[in-house]
């Protein structure tokens, strides 16, 4: 069985500051596949990675990084210089099908609110 | 905004009714997804739908049920209603037999009282 855990449940960080959202998984399977979404409090889920098994390098986009360490089943999220536009809900998921994007087991999510 | 639309938004319910969500998947989307929300976690996997098949289903009981229309919109229903069916429920979808990405639609509120 795939499980997800993500220990922050809310985090507060003044504007401007740099955060980190944990992220640890659990799986037997060799290929699987990992995610972050966003949800604001509009409701709906807003894809910000794909990540397969086979794949541990770092990757940036813009302010957001993600650290995928195998040796630790982590796959972290960090948003440098935070800004109001980032306070949401974040979760980490993880698929092991076949194609990467069915099944997706999810955590509990993290609250994020970025103080102006 | 992903082009996934869910109807309705809102919807409360008595314990033992039936209810129906719709969903229509973004333009070129051949596979739909249901999830549950609860209140303060995440979304747990209901079922997949593709070409109008199911195509995998998770831990729920045979009261869920779904549709897969030949347009590739989706209906979840639920039947006998229970307490804890109170939710979010989210569909999504994802184009070419579901390699790509998940789009996600707002979601229905459903409560059950």
């Amino acid at each position: 069985a795939q499980k997800v855990t993500q220990a922050q449940t809310e985090i507060s960080v003044v504007e401007k500051e740099d955060v980190t959202l944990d992220c640890v998984y659990e799986t037997r399977d060799t290929t699987y596949y990992l995610f972050w979404y966003k949800q604001p409090p509009s409701g709906e889920l807003v894809f910000l990675i794909r990540r397969n098994s086979f794949d541990e390098q770092n990757e940036i986009s813009g302010r957001y990084s993600w650290n995928f360490q195998k040796s630790t089943s982590s796959f972290n999220f960090t948003i440098t210089a935070s800004q109001v536009v980032d306070s949401a809900v974040y979760f980490c998921a993880l698929s092991v099908s076949n194609f990467g994007n069915e099944k997706l087991t999810f955590g509990t999510g993290t609250r994020l609110t970025i103080i102006p | 905004e992903t082009g996934v639309t869910q109807s309705p938004t809102h919807l409360i319910k008595t314990r033992g009714q039936q209810v129906t969500l719709r969903c229509s998947s973004q333009s070129g989307h051949n596979t739909v997804s249901w999830y549950q929300q609860a209140l303060g976690q995440g979304p747990q996997f209901i079922f997949q739908y593709y070409r109008e098949e199911e195509n995998g289903r998770g831990n729920f009981p045979p009261r869920f049920s779904g549709l897969q229309f030949p347009n590739y919109s989706s209906e979840l229903n639920v039947n006998a209603l229970e307490l804890d069916d109170s939710a979010l429920y989210l569909c999504a979808s994802s184009p070419a037999g579901g390699r790509e990405k998940l789009f996600f639609g707002s979601g229905t509120q459903l409560s059950v009282l």
